[in-house]
């Protein structure tokens, strides 16, 4: 079984600042995918950034990127420049590869993270 | 325009009761999932379902049953055996077999027992 460890329940980060959220997890696969989802106070569950274990560039989207390290089972999401609506548990989460029909998400606890004016 | 409708928004329960959460999606997805959210416990997956007439359980599902007779609808029922329904439930969907990039999520039903 794989389990996705988020150690941090709590952050906060000064508006513009950047910031990093931890995440690591446990597997004895080779392939699979990594995610992270933004939840904001409205509890709307938003993909904010995937990266696939095959790949070693790591992933961005705009000011939002991953430091991955397969070796180490690490996968740490980088917020620059944080704005106010950034405000929001994030949750790491792990998907096997190939499992086709059957993809099944594991979730870390979450952290809150809160970005101060 | 495309998405999954969880209703009700807020539902309470009293002891003993069976109730129903709905969840409806016009995505055309093949494949729909019910999450359990608490305090410090992260999301946890109650049932999924691949196709029509065909579901699984998740790792909590004692407590709960579902139903899936069309592609659109994947209801959940919190029957009176689940000892502590009190949490956020989210349903989420995804192409079938291409859930590698990610579900999409409803709005979720927070369920309170009186």
């Amino acid at each position: 079984a794989q389990t996705v460890t988020q150690s941090q329940p709590e952050m906060s980060v000064q508006e513009a600042e950047t910031v990093t959220l931890s995440c690591t997890y446990d597997t004895s696969e080779n392939n699979y995918y990594l995610f992270w989802y933004k939840q904001p106070p409205s509890r709307q569950m938003i993909l904010v950034i995937r990266q696939e274990a095959y790949k070693q560039q790591n992933a961005t989207e705009n000011r939002f990127s991953v430091n991955f390290q397969k070796a180490a089972k690490s996968f740490s999401l980088k917020i620059s420049d944080s704005q106010l609506g950034d405000t929001a548990m994030y949750f790491c989460a792990f998907m096997k590869a190939n499992t086709g029909a059957n993809s099944k998400l594991t979730f870390g606890k979450g952290i809150t993270l809160s970005v101060r004016p | 325009d495309g998405g999954i409708t969880q209703s009700p928004k807020y539902l309470f329960r009293k002891e003993g009761q069976n109730v129903t959460l709905s969840c409806e999606q016009n995505l055309n997805h093949d494949a729909m999932y019910w999450y359990r959210q608490d305090p410090g416990q992260g999301l946890r997956l109650i049932y999924y379902s691949q196709i029509v007439n065909d579901f699984q359980k998740g790792d909590i599902a004692e407590g709960y049953s579902v139903s899936r007779e069309k592609k659109e609808s994947f209801p959940l029922t919190v029957t009176s055996a689940q000892k502590n329904p009190t949490a956020f439930y989210l349903c989420a969907s995804t192409p079938g077999g291409l859930g590698v990039y990610g579900y999409t999520f409803g709005s979720g039903t927070r369920l309170t027992v009186v």
